[in-house]
Order: structure tokens, then sequence, then C-alpha cells
């Protein structure tokens, strides 16, 4: 497997906390995509970090990109019961193609 | 308004017939592709197709047979169903040269008996 990860991972936070999921990979990767995917619904990218971005940010959230030693984060600041879905992160496989391979993900609970 | 639409969203076989996944995407893009999600598993990569030419197959399997009749489509025939082979399946496109993230569906959900 791609990623260090094998078990789905649930989190559950109250309103208001900070959360931090983390991923692993084991093999090279430019870049890496965070998607989030609610119930019944299609995954939909929040964030992505390139190989030469140590961190990016996008409102709440802000993604960490350690090449060294191959992990990932995404870090959701003041959490919001809207903000409860299951996050994945996903590494491509370079320029054969844009073939995501995807972590198992981390279910992530927001209680009022 | 959907800007990649999946048809049906639900899906009922039985063992051994054969469906066809429809994925029509009105976004503009060149590449589309196909995914598997089954219960307890990573969202799993099948194929890739830039300008109805198909790029990358990583699925094993001949019963899946991916078919683009326009630019824009990307529909997904299984042949020979099995139960193994309920899951929810999405279709994605994504614009240029594979740099930029690809957009998903809705997804078709399907359950084989």
């Amino acid at each position: 497997s791609q990623w260090g990860e094998e078990n789905l991972q649930a989190l559950s936070i109250q309103e208001g906390e900070d959360v931090t999921m983390n991923c692993s990979y084991k093999t090279y990767t430019t870049v890496v995509h965070w998607y989030r995917q609610d119930s019944g619904r299609g995954p939909a990218l929040i964030i992505l970090i390139r190989s030469n971005e140590r961190e990016k940010r996008s409102g709440r959230l802000r993604a960490t990109l350690d090449t060294s030693s191959q992990s990932s984060s995404l870090s959701i600041t003041a959490a919001q019961c809207e903000d409860t879905a299951v996050y994945f992160c996903a590494t491509d496989y370079g320029s054969s193609g844009n073939k995501l391979i995807f972590g198992i993900g981390t279910l992530l609970s927001v209680k009022p | 308004d959907p800007k990649i639409i999946q048809k049906p969203k639900y899906l009922v076989a039985v063992t051994g017939s054969e469906k066809i996944l429809i994925c029509e995407q009105y976004l503009g893009h060149n590449a589309m592709y196909w995914y598997r999600q089954s219960a307890k598993k990573p969202l799993e990569f099948m194929f890739s197709y830039s300008y109805q030419k198909l790029m990358d197959n990583q699925t094993a399997s001949s019963r899946f047979q991916p078919q683009s009749s326009k630019k824009n489509h990307l529909d997904l025939q299984i042949t020979a169903l099995k139960p193994d082979d309920s899951a929810t399946y999405f279709c994605a496109s994504s614009q240029g040269d594979f740099n930029q993230a690809p957009l998903f569906g809705e997804g078709t959900r399907l359950s084989v008996l």
C-alpha cells in the first residue's frame, strides 16, 4: 500500500476546537491532495500542496508537506459542525497520469 | 447545477448480469476517470482517459470496459457482475495535462445480489 495508515481513523471533537489529521506515504510524490467526502457525496478537493511548498493555507485549513519524512498534515482551525466529513489524503503517480492513490481516510465528527 | 452527471445514482443488479454506468461532464475537461469505493477500502483508481483515448488501466478484470462516445462522456460497462463488484463508482474529470486535481461526480452506488 502507498499509505502507512490502513484503518479508517475516527476523530470526535467539539465545535470550536482545532484538529490535525496526518498522513504518511511510502513512495515519491510531487503533490498531496486533501479531499473531504460528505455522506452520500463524491470527494471534493479542499486543498492541494506541492512538493515545493511546505505549508498551504485556505481559510481555516492548513496543509503541510514534509517530503523528507514523506508525510502531510491537514489542520482545521475552530472546527464547525459542517466540517463533519471523511477526510482523505491522496498522492499522484506523477507524470504518467492523474492516478490518485487515496488513503483510507479520517472520519471527523464535530459536535456542537 | 452539477457539472459531472452520473446516472443512475443507485443501481441494483443480479449476479451474472451486465450494467452500464453513465458519466457526462460539462466542464470542458479533456481527461476523465473512473474510481471505485468499496466498503472499508480506500478510493481506488480504475481508468483514465484523455481526449477519448485510454491512458491508464489499473483494473485487472476485463469485465470492466470504459466507453467514450463523446469527449465529455465516459461510461463504464460491467459484465458478468459479481457480488464483490458492489461499490460506489465515481467518475471524475480534469483539465489539461493531468496536473489539475480531478473533480468528482456524486457516484453510482451499485449493489449486486
